[in-house]
């Protein structure tokens, strides 16, 4: 069976440029949760989408969107990039009451 | 609001036992999680723990849950250097357990030879 996948896996963009970051969840697996890690902060949760709906939030400013698709396929999205959205982003998927997943992460920098 | 925490280093002879400590907040916790990272990587889930569970053994690892305390560790057997990561101590109670998990800050484990 297939992990999760996210792509790209490394990106460099510049302040105030937009992003948006893919991820593949396993086969079966309706939801979709984002997670952005860095060494300040540590891991926090940022949304989860869960039949192409936004199921919950945690306290990330509205830059930061996301959105998934009927096949559970998920973007997240951030606007007007910050030097302080460099970070490792992780994204995790799981059945209804199942364990979570977690990809690889796209790494984020932002020059 | 919610929180957990453990302690950032912890260093062990190989061969040794390694016990990583922690402790959370929320007594509502659904799912309690021990996961792993190296570096450059992403998490990978070692083992977990329902909230209504005392103990869980898988191979090598064992965690003890004390609800009482909010007291969670995670015991690994015959540790060997390839065990040297980052291991976070997390817990959740959204519908989907990927939802909305609070991680602590993780500890780092570093084996000695």
């Amino acid at each position: 069976k297939a992990g999760v996948t996210q792509t790209p896996r490394y990106l460099i963009k510049t302040r105030g440029q937009q992003v948006t970051l893919s991820c593949s969840p396993i086969s079966g697996h309706r939801s979709v949760s984002w997670y952005q890690q860095t060494p300040g902060q540590g891991l926090q949760f940022l949304f989860e989408y869960f039949s192409e709906t936004q199921r919950n939030k945690g306290n990330f400013p509205g830059r930061f969107s996301g959105r998934q698709f009927s096949n559970s396929r998920s973007e997240m999205n951030v606007s007007t990039l910050e030097l302080g959205d460099s970070a490792l982003y992780l994204c995790a998927s799981s059945v209804e009451g199942g364990v979570g997943v977690f990809g690889p992460g796209t790494r984020l920098t932002v020059l | 609001g919610e929180d957990v925490e453990q302690s950032l280093f912890l260093s062990v002879r190989e061969g040794d036992s390694s016990v990583i400590n922690c402790t959370y907040t929320d007594s509502s916790s659904t799912y309690l999680y021990w996961y792993k990272q190296e570096p450059g990587a992403g998490l990978q889930l070692l083992t977990y723990i329902f909230s209504n569970m005392d103990m869980k053994q898988d191979q090598r690892l064992t965690v003890l849950l004390n609800k009482k305390d909010k007291h969670l560790s995670l015991r690994i057997a015959d540790t060997q250097t390839g065990d040297s990561a980052i291991y976070f101590c997390a817990e959740s109670t959204g519908y989907s357990s990927a939802s909305k998990i609070i991680f602590g800050s993780g500890t780092r484990l570093s084996i000695r030879p």
